[in-house]
């Protein structure tokens, strides 16, 4: 069974530190992951996806097929990237998500 | 701009009552999904659709069913809402060949009582 792992609920910085959210997965097959994204009173949105290797706002995540990771990195965190985020992978037809990690990124 | 509507942002029913949850999206895709949100939880799938009158069971269908009449419609019903229903419901819809590029809507807060 296909599986996402947000291991950290709630991740706290101050402006300017690196960032590091972590995500790894569990899948069969060759896996297609992505980052969704949802700010204060917005809409859930797609932030980036690994077969397109772009960086969105400054966050980068490499598939890791060896750790069978998809860490969201930052090298300077901003007050406006405070967010939940959440990890996914492509399933079937369907994606299925991770519990989210809440990033709180203070002055 | 994909424009993804959910009927309500918040709603408050009775226990035991028939509940619609209303999904209109209007750049003709194909698939659409019904999401609950809870702390913690993260995003559960309820139910999705891939065409007109085709469903899917999510990972939770349990209480719930689905109506999509039209390719732009797509209805949440709890046939008997119950307290463990209160939560944060999303809508997406995505195209066929984007499956998974979703575009959510604002969500609709329902609270069962």
């Amino acid at each position: 069974a296909q599986r996402v792992t947000q291991p950290e609920k709630l991740l706290s910085v101050f402006k300017g530190a690196p960032v590091e959210l972590k995500c790894n997965y569990s899948y069969s097959g060759s896996p297609e992951l992505f980052w969704y994204v949802q700010y204060s009173r917005q809409r859930l949105q797609l932030l980036l996806r690994h077969i397109s290797r772009e960086s969105i706002k400054g966050f980068t995540a490499d598939l890791n097929k060896g750790e069978t990771s998809f860490h969201l990195k930052k090298p300077f965190a901003q007050e406006e990237d405070s967010a939940m985020y959440y990890c996914a992978l492509k399933g079937y037809s369907t994606l299925t998500f991770g519990k989210g990690t809440m990033l709180l990124v203070s002055p | 701009d994909v424009k993804v509507t959910q009927s309500s942002r918040y709603l408050v029913k009775r226990t035991g009552e028939k509940v619609f949850l209303e999904c209109v999206q209007d750049m003709d895709h194909e698939n659409m999904f019904w999401y609950r949100q809870d702390p913690g939880l993260g995003l559960r799938l309820i139910y999705f659709s891939y065409d007109v009158k085709m469903k899917e069971k999510g990972d939770i269908p349990e209480g719930y069913s689905v109506s999509r009449e039209k390719k732009e419609r797509f209805s949440l019903i709890l046939e008997s809402a119950s307290t463990n229903q209160t939560s944060m419901y999303l809508c997406a819809s995505s195209t066929q060949q984007g499956a998974y590029e979703q575009y959510f809507g604002p969500g609709t807060r329902l609270t069962v009582t």
